[in-house]
């Protein structure tokens, strides 16, 4: 039940194109979902975050869509940069986080 | 403030031996968080501090393993006894008092035993 589960596991995109990861879980009690964003041989930096009261948070190119009745979200990334390439953490929150597997993206240019 | 600072960023250790990591968290911030991160995994949680109080361990948590936070501050991890199982980043966080906002993590202590 306390488990986060993020798909896909690995994501090749094109630059200029729109990256999309979701998460699902279980618990009811989580009330706060953040995502991450990590680098090789970096610690995870927060990317963006939505409590379950909202169904969408966009901060620049980066969106968050929450489905509350599914417990479901997503990240969805527009207008993909080799910069993005990246790992990409889901996580779920209720006195601590619970991460997701993560999700490797890569963008060609 | 810089962020949350670990120290050290690389530990090289034989079995056996023991370790101490140290983190300085975010000043204002009451939560400290540990965890522990494997190559291609997600970080899984090892145990965290509301203040000087450890509220929470991990019960995957060996008890070779133990967390202090003496004076709600800074924060060391100690692994005695490693084992090459034991290799893997680990992270410190922090947040203000409550869980549910943002944590924000350090650049971690890469650990390996030999």
């Amino acid at each position: 039940q306390q488990q986060v589960k993020q798909s896909p596991q690995s994501l090749i995109v094109q630059k200029g194109g729109i990256s999309i990861i979701n998460c699902a879980y279980e618990n009811t009690a989580f009330d706060y979902f953040p995502w991450y964003q990590q680098f090789p041989g970096k610690g995870p930096a927060l990317l963006i975050a939505i409590r379950p009261d909202v169904s969408e948070k966009k901060e620049g190119r980066f969106t968050i869509s929450f489905n509350k009745s599914a417990k479901q979200f997503s990240l969805h990334i527009m207008d993909s940069q080799p910069g993005d390439s990246a790992t990409y953490f889901c996580a779920a929150v209720t006195d601590k986080l619970i991460f997701g597997t993560g999700t490797r993206l890569q963008v060609f240019p | 403030d810089t962020g949350v600072s670990q120290d050290p960023r690389h530990k090289i250790t034989k079995r056996g031996q023991n370790v101490t990591f140290r983190c300085d968290p975010i000043s204002e911030h009451n939560r400290l968080y540990w965890y522990r991160q494997t190559l291609g995994q997600g970080p899984e949680f090892l145990t965290y501090f509301q203040n000087e109080a450890q509220l929470e361990k991990s019960r995957l948590l060996s008890d070779r393993f133990s967390a202090e936070r003496p004076k709600g501050s800074f924060s060391t991890l100690e692994i005695q006894r490693t084992e090459q199982g034991d290799s893997a980043m680990y992270l410190c966080a922090s947040s203000e008092w409550t869980g549910n906002t943002e944590a924000f993590f350090g650049q971690g202590t890469r650990l390996t035993v030999v």
